[in-house]
């Protein structure tokens, strides 16, 4: 079975500051695909950021970035410039040998002016 | 269309009506997911389209739901006799092929709440 873990269900940070959300996943497949979306109060998933596991350079996409341990199984956002509209709850997903997106709980992630 | 749609944007029923929820995906694109997602809680996985099939429909909550795609476009998202433990945000989401590389990209929503 796939799970996807998310520890954090809600963090707060300054503006102009640096956060790191956290996100654990166990698979038994050895080609799979992990992805950040952020979904606001308008409820619209919005794909942040994606990463294959068999690239070890960690994905970047301007201000977001992920740290992928692949031994560790673990896969952690970080955003940098914190800006007041990257408030938003952070969903962790999984997808490997099937079609479907594994989600975590989510992280509910408030930047505070 | 330039993104994925949902209509309604919100449904408030009765318990025991039938709700029929509807998904436009992104023009072109072939495959199709519907999510559901309880208050509170990450994206349960319900079913999947290639095309107008659905080979894999074990993500159903239970016999009370369905679903269709025509045209291999439009779907709709069927509940009979609705339960109050159905109420939750439908999502749809639409990738350009089936793959796991393939990027989904997810509509709005539709809010459903059973009285």
């Amino acid at each position: 079975a796939q799970t996807v873990t998310q520890s954090q269900p809600e963090m707060s940070v300054q503006e102009a500051e640096t956060v790191t959300l956290s996100c654990t996943y166990d698979t038994s497949e050895s080609n799979y695909y992990l992805f950040w979306y952020k979904q606001p109060p308008s409820r619209q998933m919005i794909l942040v950021i994606r990463q294959e596991a068999y690239k070890q350079q960690n994905a970047t996409e301007n201000r977001f970035s992920v740290n992928f341990q692949k031994a560790a199984k673990s896969f952690s956002l970080k955003i940098s410039d914190s800006q007041l509209g990257d408030t938003a709850m952070y969903f962790c997903a999984l997808r490997s040998g099937s079609e479907k997106l594994v989600f975590g709980k989510g992280t509910k992630l408030t930047v505070n002016p | 269309g330039a993104g994925v749609s949902q209509s309604p944007s919100n449904k408030v029923t009765e318990k025991g009506k039938d709700v029929e929820l509807r998904c436009d995906p992104i023009s072109g694109h072939t495959a199709l997911y519907w999510y559901r997602q309880r208050l509170g809680q990450g994206l349960e996985f319900l079913i999947y389209f290639q095309g107008n099939s659905a080979p894999d429909k074990s993500g159903l909550p239970s016999d009370r739901f369905s679903a269709e795609r025509t045209g291999e476009s439009v779907s709709t998202l069927t509940i009979q006799r609705t339960q109050q433990e159905d109420s939750a945000v439908y999502l749809c989401a639409s990738s350009l092929v089936l793959g796991a590389t393939d990027t989904q990209y997810f509509g709005p929503g539709t809010r459903l709440t059973v009285l």
